[in-house]
């Protein structure tokens, strides 16, 4: 079936990395994507990787992708608190169909 | 340009009454999504339109209808609202219904049923 899963809190402290970890159980997905839903808004696509890479880096935001084990991590380093929010992270296996993790909710703090 | 918007913002509705959800864009994406957020959930897919004039289920359809007459609005229909219902609503579009094309959200409809 398709199930993907995400812890549920991160607390870290400013300026540390953050990791953010998702496992998912459909291979057959051509991208995977990490969003970001800060406290009463929509989500917004932060990046993404496509399913031959990996490793992407896109500034201060580190995507991993092993597709042996179906775990795709987030790193962020320098943590802000502006980066306090939830990350899903999702995958569409199929036509029109973007499952979405649990989500992630990451707390900064000073 | 807007992007994608949602009307309303907030709703209370009292068990068995219906009322429509709007979503508009206008980036002229062909593909809409309708999302529904419940916590420690995620989202899940209530219904999609690939196209203008098109509508398909998603993963959990029961309860909603869907209206895609023109290409930048999409509504959703509750007939007959339940307390099961209350959730956070996200529309969502994208340029087609490929895996490559980022979905692009609204705000949120918060919608609260007694």
């Amino acid at each position: 079936g398709e199930d993907v899963e995400q812890s549920l809190f991160l607390s870290v402290r400013e300026g540390d990395s953050s990791v953010i970890n998702c496992t998912y159980t459909d291979s057959s997905s051509t991208y995977l994507y990490w969003y970001k839903q800060e406290p009463g808004a929509g989500l917004q696509l932060l990046t993404y990787i496509f399913s031959n890479m990996d490793m992407k880096q896109d500034q201060r935001l580190t995507v991993l992708l092993n597709k042996k084990d179906k775990h795709l991590s987030l790193r962020i380093a320098d943590t802000q608190t502006g980066d306090s929010a939830i990350y899903f992270c999702a995958e569409i296996p199929g036509l029109s169909k973007l499952i979405f993790g649990t989500g992630t909710r990451l707390q900064v703090f000073p | 340009n807007a992007g994608v918007t949602q009307t309303p913002k907030f709703q209370v509705l009292k068990t068995g009454q219906s009322m429509t959800l709007q979503c508009a864009q206008d980036m002229n994406h062909n593909s809409m999504y309708w999302y529904r957020q419940d916590p420690g959930m995620g989202l899940r897919l209530i219904y999609y339109s690939a196209s203008e004039g098109t509508t398909d289920k998603g993963e959990v359809p029961d309860g909603y209808n869907v209206s895609r007459l023109k290409k930048q609005n999409f509504l959703l229909g509750l007939e007959s609202a339940a307390p099961s219902q209350t959730s956070v609503y996200f529309c969502a579009s994208s340029y087609s219904s490929g895996s490559g094309d980022e979905q692009f959200f609204g705000p949120g409809t918060r919608l609260t049923v007694l």
